[in-house]
């Protein structure tokens, strides 16, 4: 069974930094890999996926890495802002479109 | 476009009595959606795959009397919390992937709102 982690659980940054979330999964037989942004209470947005023919993908400030023979994903966000504070969340697609979801990372930029 | 809803978005009631999430897509058709729990400060956990016309698959440990699922439309599915306890009490997330005539491993999932259970 795939497991996500996802590492750190939490991390507080000044605003204007830039940042790397780490995410590593057991079962490099992923389809794709996508990161999640999820608010206090709301559901989840889609931030990037990565099909597993691909190594990253980039929107604006936010690029994402995959390497599958290693089984790790990382999130690049550049130039952080207090906007981006929420959890962020990995989950890695295998068969039947079964998404395996990490436990996420809670980031607070201070302003 | 790719819009899904929950609702309701949030919803009390007490021990024994049942509830009914629905999860809509709004601008697509959706052959398959997924149902999904999450608990306090713990990731999503699936719970099961719903697809139109054809009966639930259910993840292990998962109780299909329990939580019943309905996918009667390709824009609707329900999850039925049947005599809710407080244990019950979580986020209900769906997702739904869109119809593209033939399912592929890479299709995207598209993300409810989530629906706020508490059972007193």
């Amino acid at each position: 069974k795939q497991e996500v982690t996802q590492i750190p659980a939490a991390l507080s940054v000044p605003e204007g930094e830039n940042l790397v979330l780490n995410c590593s999964f057991t079962d490099s037989a992923i389809y794709n890999l996508q990161w999640f942004r999820q608010d206090p209470g709301k559901g989840l947005t889609s931030l990037l996926l990565i099909q597993s023919s691909q190594r990253e993908q980039t929107s604006g400030r936010l690029n994402a890495s995959l390497d599958k023979s290693s089984g790790r994903s990382t999130l690049y966000i550049a130039a952080s802002q207090p906007g981006d504070s929420a959890t962020y969340l990995c989950a890695g697609g295998t068969g039947a479109n079964n998404l395996f979801f990490g436990t996420g990372t809670r980031l607070t930029v201070i302003p | 476009g790719a819009v899904v809803s929950q609702h309701p978005s949030w919803v009390i009631c007490k021990s024994g009595t049942s509830v009914k999430i629905e999860c809509r897509s709004l601008d697509f058709q959706a052959t398959t959606m997924f149902w999904y729990r999450q608990f306090p400060k713990q990731s999503l956990m699936l719970m099961a795959t719903s697809n139109e016309g054809s009966k639930a698959t259910y993840e292990q440990g998962v109780e299909k009397d329990k939580f019943l699922i309905n996918h009667a439309s390709l824009t609707l599915s329900t999850l039925t919390v049947t005599s809710a306890h407080p244990e019950d009490s979580s986020f209900y997330i769906c997702s739904a992937i869109r119809a593209s005539g033939g399912r592929k491993l890479t299709d995207t999932q598209y993300f409810g709102p989530g629906t706020r259970l508490t059972v007193l």
